[in-house]
């Protein structure tokens, strides 16, 4: 099946930083989205990106379906970026999500 | 968007016991999605409740475990049966929604799960 690698698998940054988070995935997929799950352990969406860039607020992604990869863009982290950010994809019909190991982003003030 | 209700919201349970845990979603939606997250570990597929027929099971998880139902195009039921401390999970409903030239999936809140 696909394989969906994300990295780095941990990161720590100060207020204000910038950062930049990868997916790669091993075939071709017909959706990908990345998620933050919240300390809480709520999963948020934050973009649909089968190919493309999209943005919002602070937050960007870019996804090279051709290159087989995504990165999601955090510019000026707050406190509350921090969590686990996920990115999945579905590569047949029946929408069912393939999962990466997630990047644990620590924002400290 | 879709807004996703999930109870409990957590349990604490004996292990050989049984908890069934509901999804509830405001709009009638076709594809619906248990999933499982153990601690420190992503989320894993277990299947998809299907409206009206038996759900599909993905590998690695069997009906006699993890029994669902989904009696109608807004709520599904996951059992959890005959608990065992590696049971101990968050365990998530999702549903797809299908927009313009797009298919997102959104997910409940969780339900987290300790078996002693």
């Amino acid at each position: 099946g696909i394989q969906v690698e994300q990295s780095p698998p941990d990161l720590i940054l100060q207020e204000g930083a910038n950062s930049t988070l990868r997916c790669n995935f091993s075939d071709s997929v017909n959706n990908l989205q990345w998620f933050h799950q919240n300390p809480w352990g709520q999963l948020i969406n934050l973009f649909y990106i089968p190919s493309g860039t999209k943005q919002n607020g602070r937050l960007s992604a870019t996804t090279v379906a051709t290159e087989r990869y995504s990165l999601l863009y955090i510019s000026s982290s707050q406190t509350t970026d921090s969590g686990v950010y996920f990115c999945a994809v579905t590569y047949n019909q029946g929408g069912k999500l393939i999962f990466g190991q997630g990047t644990e982003l620590s924002v400290k003030p | 968007s879709a807004v996703i209700s999930q109870k409990p919201s957590r349990d604490i349970c004996q292990r050989g016991t049984s908890l069934t845990i509901q999804c509830q979603v405001d709009s009638q939606v076709t594809m619906m999605f248990w999933y499982r997250q153990q601690p420190g570990q992503s989320l894993t597929l277990i299947a998809t409740a299907n409206q009206g027929s038996e759900a599909t099971y993905e590998s690695g998880f069997v009906i006699d475990k993890f029994p669902i139902s989904r009696p109608n195009l807004t709520f599904s039921t996951l059992t959890v049966s005959n608990m065992s401390p590696e049971d101990s999970s968050i365990y998530l409903c999702s549903v797809e929604h299908v927009g313009q030239r797009q298919e997102t999936q959104y997910f409940g809140p969780g339900t987290r799960l300790l078996v002693l």
